[in-house]
């Protein structure tokens, strides 16, 4: 079953605005991953944050992860046309390396 | 490096007919994922291989669908008989456990009609 659930479903901003999308997810974790996935296109990994971690950037990504409330949120900063595209949390709930995916968010940045 | 490849890119066929995916993971990575993904959707884990081994495939739907990895290298995965609700894309996955991240290979999209 899926764990994540993203927040929004669709996000629509300029290009150079800010971007942020919420993900929530049910049990305890070891860390939470954000890909994106093109149309038509595979995941492509971006950043992990870890279970002990309360944030984590890279580049124009930040993320935060907050257990107590079971939820994370991912921020792209001065967003770019070419950052169109779904966006899905994914969680690793054991050590068995079982990646559990929530429903994305489908972001567009307009020109 | 060479990434996960995945074939064939696109496939049309009629209810109750078969079919098969075909997937080659990137070099030494042990673990082999196939994630269904219906179109609006997130990917949905169907089954997990450790080398030749299967982790988990608690939600794969074993009455029409298997998988195999028999070298612990590349993998299939079949539908026999599809059905109009298997139309999706099936994603391969795979990845090394020093790495917990996964590649994802294309994909491919299965109509069903």
């Amino acid at each position: 079953s899926q764990q994540g659930e993203e927040d929004p479903q669709a996000l629509s901003i300029q290009e150079g605005e800010n971007a942020t999308m919420n993900c929530s997810y049910k049990t305890s974790i070891n860390n939470l991953q954000w890909y994106r996935q093109n149309s038509g296109r595979g995941l492509v990994h971006l950043i992990l944050i870890r279970s002990n971690e309360r944030e984590k950037h890279s580049g124009r990504l930040r993320v935060t992860l907050d257990t107590s409330k079971k939820s994370s949120s991912l921020l792209i900063t001065a967003s770019r046309a070419a950052d169109t595209a779904s966006y899905f949390c994914a969680t690793d709930e054991d050590n068995f390396n079982k990646f559990y995916f929530g429903s994305g968010t489908k972001l567009n940045v307009k020109p | 490096e060479a990434g996960v490849a995945q074939s064939p890119r696109y496939k049309i066929i009629e209810k109750r007919q078969s079919v098969a995916f075909w997937c080659n993971p990137i070099s030494g990575h042990a673990t082999l994922y196939w994630y269904q993904q219906i179109l609006g959707q997130g990917p949905k884990l169907l089954i997990q291989f450790q080398n030749n081994g299967v982790v988990d495939d608690s939600q794969l739907p074993k009455d029409r669908f298997s998988a195999e990895r028999l070298k612990g290298v590349d993998s299939t995965l079949k539908i026999q008989p599809a059905k109009l609700e298997d139309s999706a894309v099936y994603l391969c996955a795979s990845n090394d456990r020093n790495s917990e991240k996964l590649f994802f290979g294309s994909g491919t999209q299965l109509s069903v009609l």
